[in-house]
């Protein structure tokens, strides 16, 4: 079993529409959970991270969290053209240390189409 | 723009060369993770450094080694290169401590031909 798997792709939403982009993972000692975007030929960039139970809206992004269903998903309303990238989920257990080991989802492919 | 810059953006490598990858880290931030992202894939993580010491390490083998500067840059060196080596490699900066968001740089393109 893979660590953090997210749902299986591409995801096809309409210009405008809900993005709904889910995660789960396997290590009940993960703390913190980040969503990254990653455009084709890019690096991933950061654009939400979520430590505790509940929802956290940015903006466009809400980022949800459920830790006893070890659960992470990002809604992305009104989504636009240029929301189309790979969006990767990433699990840390820091073990309370400094130590700071992402581990990443395979990532999800998402296109919004005009 | 996250501010951390790595070199080269593209290299080309035979099988059984060495290869140094550099990474400069944000402004502030002193600890540097390497991670290796084969297509289609996420990241995996390589190493971290913390204050110029290896502060923890995936599965990869001794061949991945690296250093951290003063300056808290940072070096990911590979030696005996393999066909499978080929990816992207990416160094993420983060304050350290208890604050955990990483920051990418814009990656180095590794082919091993």
């Amino acid at each position: 079993q893979k660590e953090v798997e997210q749902n299986s792709g591409p995801l096809s939403v309409p210009e405008g529409a809900i993005a709904s982009l889910n995660c789960t993972y396997s290590d009940r000692g993960s703390q913190s959970f980040f969503w990254y975007r990653q455009y084709s030929g890019k690096s991933p960039e950061l654009i939400m991270s979520i430590y505790s139970n509940g929802d956290k809206e940015d903006g466009r992004f809400t980022a949800q969290l459920n830790k006893a269903s070890q659960y992470v998903s990002l809604l992305i309303r009104d989504s636009q053209p240029s929301d189309s990238a790979t969006y990767l989920c990433a699990g840390l257990n820091a073990g309370g240390t400094s130590y700071g080991k992402l581990t990443f989802g395979q990532g999800t492919i998402l296109t919004v189409h005009p | 723009e996250t501010g951390v810059t790595q070199s080269p953006t593209h290299l080309i490598k035979t099988r059984g060369q060495q290869v140094t990858l550099r990474c400069s880290s944000q402004s502030g931030h002193n600890t540097v993770s390497w991670y290796q992202q084969a297509l289609g894939q996420g990241p995996q993580f390589i190493f971290q450094y913390y204050r110029e010491e290896e502060n923890g390490r995936g599965n990869f083998p001794p061949r991945f080694s690296g250093l951290q500067f003063p300056n808290y840059s940072s070096e990911l060196n590979v030696n005996a290169l393999e066909l499978d080596d080929s990816a992207l490699y990416l160094c993420a900066s983060s304050l350290g401590g208890t604050t955990y968001e990483q920051y990418f740089g814009p990656g180095t393109r590794l082919t091993v031909t």
